[in-house]
């Protein structure tokens, strides 16, 4: 079965500064996508990164990049120039490129500090 | 362009108790998947809706039943409701492009109806 893992409940980082989110999976697939969530007070869900398998490059947006190591199941995300409005819970996902079914991540839950 | 709406926003029911909730998809989606956010986890899929028909369902008792409308529209239906029920639902709508499975159809969540089961 497909597993995500997230193993850091919380984090904190100081406004401007840099901080990198852990998250691991589990899966016998080769082809499937990995996705960063954030999910602020406001509870609704909104597609941070997303990353395809079979692509190599580490997927960028902006001050989001990941850092995908296919043979070691990891897909880490760093934040860059941190904000304040970065404040909320981070999760990672996984989905079978044929499947519907996407698992998530228990979350970590980011704090930004003026 | 508005995204995708969920209603009611909050709901208390007491045990054995039945619900509705509802879902409109984002413009131009087709596909309805429903999520069931417990407190301090993760969603967790329950199934997905395309074509009326639901397509896939994750490993959630036959009590979590679904409907999707002509109009993309959906509703979730939980009959007998547990204390384990109290969750954060989420709908995701996505459009469906095709049968090749090398195409990401990104889901659109709304903003969740918090259930609270007493």
């Amino acid at each position: 079965a497909q597993t995500v893992t997230q193993s850091q409940p919380e984090m904190s980082v100081q406004e401007a500064e840099t901080v990198t989110l852990s998250c691991t999976y589990d899966t016998s697939e080769s082809d499937y996508y990995l996705f960063w969530y954030k999910q602020p007070p406001s509870r609704q869900m909104i597609l941070v990164i997303r990353q395809e398998a079979y692509k190599q490059q580490n997927a960028t947006e902006n001050r989001f990049s990941v850092n995908f190591q296919k043979a070691a199941k990891s897909f880490s995300l760093k934040i860059s120039d941190s904000q304040l409005g970065d404040a909320a819970m981070y999760f990672c996902a996984y989905k079978m490129s044929n499947n519907n079914d996407m698992r998530f991540g228990a979350g970590t839950r980011l704090t930004v500090k003026p | 362009d508005a995204g995708v709406t969920q209603s009611p926003t909050h709901l208390i029911k007491t045990r054995g108790q039945q619900v509705t909730l509802r879902c409109s998809p984002k413009s131009g989606h087709d596909t309805v998947s429903w999520y069931q956010q417990a407190l301090g986890q993760g969603p967790q899929f329950i199934f997905q809706y395309y074509e009326e028909e639901e397509r896939q369902r994750g490993n959630f008792p036959d009590r979590f039943s679904g409907h999707q409308f002509p109009n993309y529209s959906s509703e979730l239906n939980v009959n007998a409701l547990l204390l384990g029920d109290s969750a954060l639902y989420l709908c995701a709508s996505s459009r469906r492009q095709g049968l090749n499975p090398r195409h990401l159809n990104e889901q659109f969540f709304g903003p969740g109806t918090r259930l609270t089961v007493l």
